[in-house]
């Protein structure tokens, strides 16, 4: 099994510009979710999308976005990014919506 | 509201000798409660939920709903323990269920 798996692994863009997150899951894991990790804090809560269906938003402005595709992988969206967006974004599966999660390596955006 | 606190960034220890590395949460329900590790270049990963009561790698967590704790102890640590290690709590915000994380504390584990 390959694990929860995101693409790019690094990204860099500039302000303003939009940017897609690519995440799958491990198999037979139902629902993704995301994280933003700035460095030196820990992981936080951007979404959470089970059977493609929102089930849970964190404090974050209307630029971020997400969806859960049939075959349960995800993407985040940015718009408008801002130089504070830059940080490393997780994605993390796990069979149930609460059950323990598993988590990729991450893509680092940075924004110029 | 959920909040995880821990309030040490970096822990250090010698080798041998006992760790416990703290975590406090703020939650009105009835709180799942997780520690996840991160070792030097992997990817954080479950080290141990409160609801199994088990030992991972020697490790243990005692829910304390009264100090509403969950910290993570090791009688004797290992130069392998050291990473970051994130206290995680799992509950329903708004209807929505919800993974607070906290700050992470840093084990360092002098040999």
């Amino acid at each position: 099994d390959a694990g929860v798996t995101q693409s790019p692994t690094h990204l860099i863009k500039t302000r303003g510009q939009q940017v897609t997150l690519r995440c799958s899951p491990i198999s037979g894991h139902k629902s993704v979710s995301w994280y933003q990790q700035v460095l030196g804090q820990g992981p936080q809560f951007i979404f959470q999308y089970y059977e493609k269906e929102e089930r849970g938003r964190g404090n974050f402005p209307d630029r971020f976005s997400a969806r859960q595709f049939p075959n349960y992988s995800s993407e985040l969206n940015v718009n408008a990014l801002l130089l504070g967006d830059s940080a490393l974004y997780l994605c993390a599966s796990s069979r149930e919506s609460n059950e323990k999660l598993f988590f990729g390596s991450g893509t680092q955006l940075s924004v110029l | 509201a959920q909040r995880v606190t821990q309030p040490e960034k970096l822990l250090s220890v010698f080798k041998g000798a006992p760790v416990e590395l703290k975590c406090n949460y703020s939650y009105s329900g009835s709180p799942e409660l997780f520690w996840y590790v991160q070792y030097s270049r992997q990817r954080l990963q479950l080290l141990l939920r409160h609801i199994s009561r088990e030992s991972i790698k020697g490790f243990t967590a005692d829910l304390n709903k009264g100090e509403t704790s969950f910290h993570l102890k090791k009688p004797f640590a290992q130069e392998e323990d050291s990473a970051m290690y994130y206290c995680a709590l799992s509950g329903k915000s708004g209807g929505y269920q919800k993974v607070t994380f906290g700050t992470g504390t840093k084990l360092q584990v002098i040999p």
